[in-house]
């Protein structure tokens, strides 16, 4: 079973519409993050948490918001989507006992959104 | 400036030849940096980590060149499964704000042909 499972897979929807992307972890990790894809733009981070009670905004927060209900489950909301946040997104987490250098982030599977 | 910079490619690289890549990072107070792997539409998986001595890992060799701030990776005796995107990332200045936050470039893409 994969450590880092995300849902939906993929999921297309309308503008206007308020979707939950929702990302769950075995690996015991107290750090877990947001990302999206763009081409032509690598990865973008959208939010962050180090650990339950902590939430943080990454680069590009603006038109989405988290939960962080569990150590284990950290969920991203679009409130009202819109086009341009059509986009490959992808959950990491990472350890914080490893070493802060050389820090792995281990990435979700993704979830493929289309708002039309 | 994107902080983080990669040329897109593709790099056609034939089997059995050696490529070779670089990525630049804009912060000179980064401390630490990354080659991650990243196959069509799948999620991106560490390759190696680059250390300041530079590193090697099998056929992959990472280098670390802080006075020209990029960091390269070198791919000898290619294979058809070496054909991927690879990302670059750094991480920031070592404050309690940026501790884990890395900043991707947008990979490079890597073709290897038979």
């Amino acid at each position: 079973d994969a450590d880092v499972t995300q849902t939906p897979r993929n999921r297309i929807t309308k503008t206007g519409k308020r979707i939950m992307l929702e990302c769950s972890q075995t690996k015991g990790h107290d750090r877990m993050y947001w990302y999206r894809q763009d081409p032509g733009l690598g990865l973008r981070l959208i939010y962050y948490s180090f650990d339950v009670k902590d939430i943080n905004k990454g680069e590009i927060s603006d038109g989405y918001s988290v939960s962080r209900q569990a150590q284990a489950k950290f969920s991203l909301s679009l409130e009202s989507a819109i086009p341009n946040q059509t986009a490959l997104y992808f959950c990491a987490t990472s350890d914080p006992r490893d070493s802060d250098i050389y820090n792995e982030q281990f990435f979700g599977p993704g979830t493929r959104l289309t708002v039309l | 400036r994107k902080e983080v910079e990669q040329d897109p490619g593709p790099f056609n690289v034939p089997e059995g030849a050696t490529v070779a890549f670089n990525c630049t990072y804009s912060n000179s107070a980064s401390q630490s940096f990354f080659w991650y792997r990243q196959d069509c539409r799948k999620e991106p998986k560490l390759l190696m980590s680059v250390y300041s001595s530079g590193n090697e890992d099998g056929r992959f060799t990472a280098q670390l060149n802080r006075a020209s701030q990029y960091i390269s990776l070198l791919i000898r005796d290619s294979k058809l499964s070496d054909s991927a995107t690879y990302l670059c990332a750094v991480l920031g200045i070592m404050t309690t704000d940026s501790w884990g936050k890395l900043q991707f470039g947008a990979g490079t893409q890597v073709v290897v042909t038979p």
